[in-house]
């Protein structure tokens, strides 16, 4: 079965700084990957997916991830983190077919100071 | 537009009643998902449907657990019994369908407890 991992459960930085937060999926076939953040007291909202093509993507509010095929990877990126941006951030993967669920890692929770 | 909406919000019930959650999905999407989201379980799907068939039920935890989707739009799931292992935030998804790179969109979900 599909799974997904997000390497750090909780990870608190100060304004400005560079935030990557580590996803591996395990399934070997095409698969189409995601990253949904959810802001306190909101719902998922989707920050940025990756289907074909280049495999460095850029989504809203300066993030971006890069998919590594040999590593099983999709590595979310930002420069300079903002206090606003803290939320907890879902990786998710499906398969590449029509209809197939999202297998979403654990989270990870991402706290700002000001 | 409108987004997917969920009633109700929060819904608070007693160990052993039924609960429905209600789910209205993006107008035209022909897909719908339940996931639930609970501590230390994260978020797992429940059942997947494509029109009004669940060609994909597999994440429905029990047979305490079903849905339905009536004219290709509103879907209900069903609890019925509730135990406390049941106490959740259940969300729906909908997708435009028709291709595999289509986005699953969220509502806010019902935050489920059961006393």
């Amino acid at each position: 079965a599909q799974s997904v991992s997000q390497h750090n459960h909780h990870v608190i930085l100060s304004e400005a700084a560079s935030l990557e937060l580590g996803c591996n999926y395990s399934y070997g076939g095409t698969v189409n990957l995601f990253w949904y953040v959810q802001y306190p007291g909101q719902h998922l909202q989707l920050l940025l997916k990756y289907f074909s093509g280049d495999p460095l993507v850029k989504g809203i509010k300066g993030f971006e991830a890069e998919f590594i095929k040999s590593k099983f990877s999709f590595n979310l990126r930002k420069p300079s983190v903002q206090w606003s941006d803290t939320a907890e951030y879902f990786c998710a993967v499906n398969e590449g077919q029509a209809g197939t669920a999202l297998i979403f890692g654990k989270g990870t929770t991402l706290s700002v100071s000001s | 537009g409108a987004g997917v909406s969920q009633s109700p919000s929060n819904k608070v019930t007693e160990k052993g009643k039924d609960v429905e959650l209600r789910c209205d999905p993006i107008s035209g999407h022909t897909a719908l998902y339940w996931y639930r989201q609970s501590l230390g379980q994260g978020l797992e799907f429940l059942i997947y449907f494509q029109g009004n068939s669940a060609p994909d039920k597999s994440g429905l935890p029990s047979d305490r657990f079903s849905a339905e989707r009536t004219g290709g739009s509103v879907s209900t799931l069903t609890i019925q019994r509730t135990q406390q292992e049941d106490s959740a935030v259940y969300l729906c998804a909908s997708r435009l369908a028709g291709r595999s790179q289509d986005t699953q969109y969220f509502g806010p979900g019902t935050r489920l407890t059961v006393l």
